[in-house]
Order: structure tokens, then C-alpha cells, then sequence
């Protein structure tokens, strides 16, 4: 079956870094994008990786790993602003996307 | 109109009841996409559209139909209303169906079904 993994919720402090681990088992696979997404609003896209490596845009980073079917979203110099939830979904072989649950982050002061 | 507006925005329904969700792109985005969002589940598709005149079915279609008369429109339509079918629906488009571009959302509809 298809499945994305992600934690439910995480925890960081102001100005820190914090690492959002994503796994993934689809049917075929084209490509693996992170969304932010605040109460209330719709997702937003941040990042797309289809190779291996860290692909880098700013505060945000994103990394994949094919063979081992992982990725990570990092977030540095973490803005209040930063609160919100963070969705991972890989695309299968039919180009659809599958969703992960969304990892809540909780930026303190 | 700029990007992807759904409407209405929130809506009660008394089950049994037919209704229809809006949707409008001005992107001219060949591809659209209906999703439901349940707390503690992620986004699960309900029907796409990779080009106007063209439909198919995603993860949970039962008791949901959608029709693409034209590029910008892909409104989506619950025939007989029923209580799990009370969530937060969004509308996607993308340039092009069968890529890997990035899906553009709207606001989302909040339905409630009593």
C-alpha cells in the first residue's frame, strides 16, 4: 500500500533549527513535496525534491533520500510565524499525490 | 479574481440534502483536484480533472460527482448528504495533470452535515 509517515507534532524555540523527518512508500514515485499549512488556511507549497540531495531556498531546506524513502524539511532561524503545520506527500506513479498527516510545529518563544 | 476561489465558505446541511461546492481557477490550469481534510488524516483526494471534458475518481469518491465543463470550473456535488461527509474540502489546480508541478489550493469549504 501507499503510506506517508510523519510526526504529529514537534516543538522548537524561536531563532533555533528544527528538522521535520517525512518517510514514504508509494506505487511509483515522481517526485516528493513539503506544504505549509496554517490553522484555518489552505496549504502552501514550499519545496519539491525528485533527485537525491538537499535542495535549499532560503530559511527553508529539503532533503531526499530514494533508497531509503525519506526526506526532511529543515527550518532555520525559526520566526514565530513558522507556527503552522507541515504536510509531506510523495507522488506515485499515477502522478497523484499521497498525503501525510501533517506534522504541527510549535514554535516558543 | 486572482488564483483558485471556492465557495460557499462554510456550510450546514441537513443530511439527505444535495449540495454543491464551487470552484474557479483564472490560472487557465489544465488539471484540478477536490480533496477532504479530517483531523489526524491527511488530504485524501476525491475526484481530479486533468483537462476540461475529463474526469476520474481518487482515493474516496463514493457518494461525491464532478463535472468539467470548461477550464476554469470543476464544481463538486454530493448527491445525498450523509454526517461523514462533514469536513473541510479544498479544490487544487496545476499547470498541467500527469506532472510533477506544484498544486495550487483555494480557500477550502467548511461542511458540516447534521
Amino acid at each position: 500500500g501507499q503510506n506517508i509517515d510523519q510526526p504529529t507534532e514537534m516543538t522548537a524555540t524561536e531563532g533555533a533549527i528544527v528538522q521535520i523527518n517525512c518517510t514514504y512508500q508509494t506505487s511509483g514515485f515522481n517526485g516528493l513535496f513539503w506544504y505549509q499549512q496554517h490553522a484555518g488556511e489552505a496549504p502552501t507549497f514550499l519545496s519539491y525534491n525528485v533527485l537525491d540531495g538537499l535542495e535549499e531556498k532560503g530559511r527553508f531546506s529539503s532533503f531526499l533520500s530514494r533508497s531509503k524513502g525519506y526526506s526532511y524539511l529543515l527550518l532555520k532561524e525559526l520566526q514565530m510565524k513558522d507556527s503552522a503545520s507541515y504536510l509531506c506527500a510523495g507522488m506515485d506513479s499515477n502522478y497523484q499525490l499521497i498525503w501525510g498527516a501533517g506534522t504541527k510545529l510549535i514554535i516558543k518563544p | 479574481i486572482a488564483g483558485i476561489t471556492q465557495a460557499p465558505t462554510s456550510q450546514i446541511l441537513a443530511a439527505g440534502r444535495r449540495m454543491t461546492l464551487r470552484c474557479t481557477q483564472d490560472m487557465r490550469h489544465n488539471a484540478m483536484y477536490w480533496y477532504r481534510q479530517d483531523l489526524g488524516l491527511g488530504l485524501r483526494l476525491i475526484h481530479y480533472s486533468n483537462t476540461a471534458g475529463t474526469t476520474g475518481k481518487g482515493e474516496v469518491p463514493d457518494g461525491y460527482s464532478v463535472s468539467r465543463a470548461n477550464t476554469d470550473d470543476f464544481p463538486l456535488t454530493l448527491a445525498s448528504a450523509v454526517p461523514s461527509q462533514t469536513s473541510v474540502y479544498f479544490c487544487a489546480s496545476s499547470e498541467r495533470g500527469g506532472s510533477s508541478g506544484e498544486q495550487f489550493f483555494g480557500p477550502g469549504t467548511r461542511l458540516t452535515v447534521l
